[in-house]
């Protein structure tokens, strides 16, 4: 069954610093890989995703990600961190898709807060 | 453009009460499905629908039904309401069943069962 890994609790980051959040993922066959993040008492909003192609993916409000197959990873990155960013940020994967299902796993979430 | 609405925001239960979850769509979207979302948990698949009159189970879904009887809606029944179902609970919705489009969020019920 496929399943993530995002190892850290927090990740708290000072305004205007880089900002990474981990995620390493497990499947049996090629993943396609989601970001989302989670403002306080709303719902998730996608940030962006890898189902095939470049490595580097860009998504909204000046994120990426870098899709490593190696390494079974895809963290997401933030060239310099905003106060607004302060949210939580979930990783999620799908297995090549079966058909009829768009089954996704998620990871526990990372709270990220930035310092000003 | 509305996307996914849930209702309630909030509900408090008893222990053994029964409720209604609401989730509609107004995207035409053919995916649905149930999450609830628990702390250091992240969010666990309840109920899925890959269409009008399909639904399927997920990975917790005991003690909850569901039904789609239209493309819109996706109802998330409690049968019998226990403490271990606090929770806030999610509705997602995606344009297709392949799985390379991004899931479309309500903004959630957050249930307190006593």
């Amino acid at each position: 069954a496929q399943s993530v890994a995002q190892p850290e609790d927090q990740v708290n980051v000072a305004e205007g610093n880089p900002l990474t959040v981990k995620c390493t993922y497990s499947v049996s066959g090629n993943p396609y890989l989601f970001w989302y993040v989670q403002y306080p008492n709303r719902g998730l909003q996608f940030l962006l995703k890898y189902i095939t192609g470049d490595n580097l993916v860009k998504g909204s409000y000046g994120f990426e990600a870098e899709f490593n197959k190696s390494q079974t990873s895809f963290h997401l990155k933030k060239p310099s961190a905003l106060v607004s960013d302060s949210a939580l940020y979930f990783c999620a994967v799908r297995d090549f898709p079966t058909y009829g299902n768009n089954r996704l796993a998620f990871g526990k979430g990372n709270q990220v807060v930035v310092i000003p | 453009n509305a996307g996914v609405t849930q209702t309630p925001k909030f509900q408090v239960l008893k222990t053994g009460q029964s409720m209604t979850l609401q989730c509609a769509q107004d995207m035409n979207h053919e995916y649905m499905s149930w999450y609830r979302q628990d702390p250091g948990m992240g969010l666990r698949l309840i109920h899925y629908s890959v269409g009008a009159g399909i639904t399927d189970q997920g990975e917790v879904p005991n003690g909850y039904n569901v039904s789609r009887s239209t493309t819109e809606d996706f109802p998330l029944r409690l049968l019998s309401a226990a403490p271990s179902q606090t929770s806030v609970y999610f509705c997602a919705s995606s344009g297709n069943r392949r799985g390379d489009s991004p899931l479309h969020f309500g903004n959630g019920t957050r249930l307190t069962v006593t």
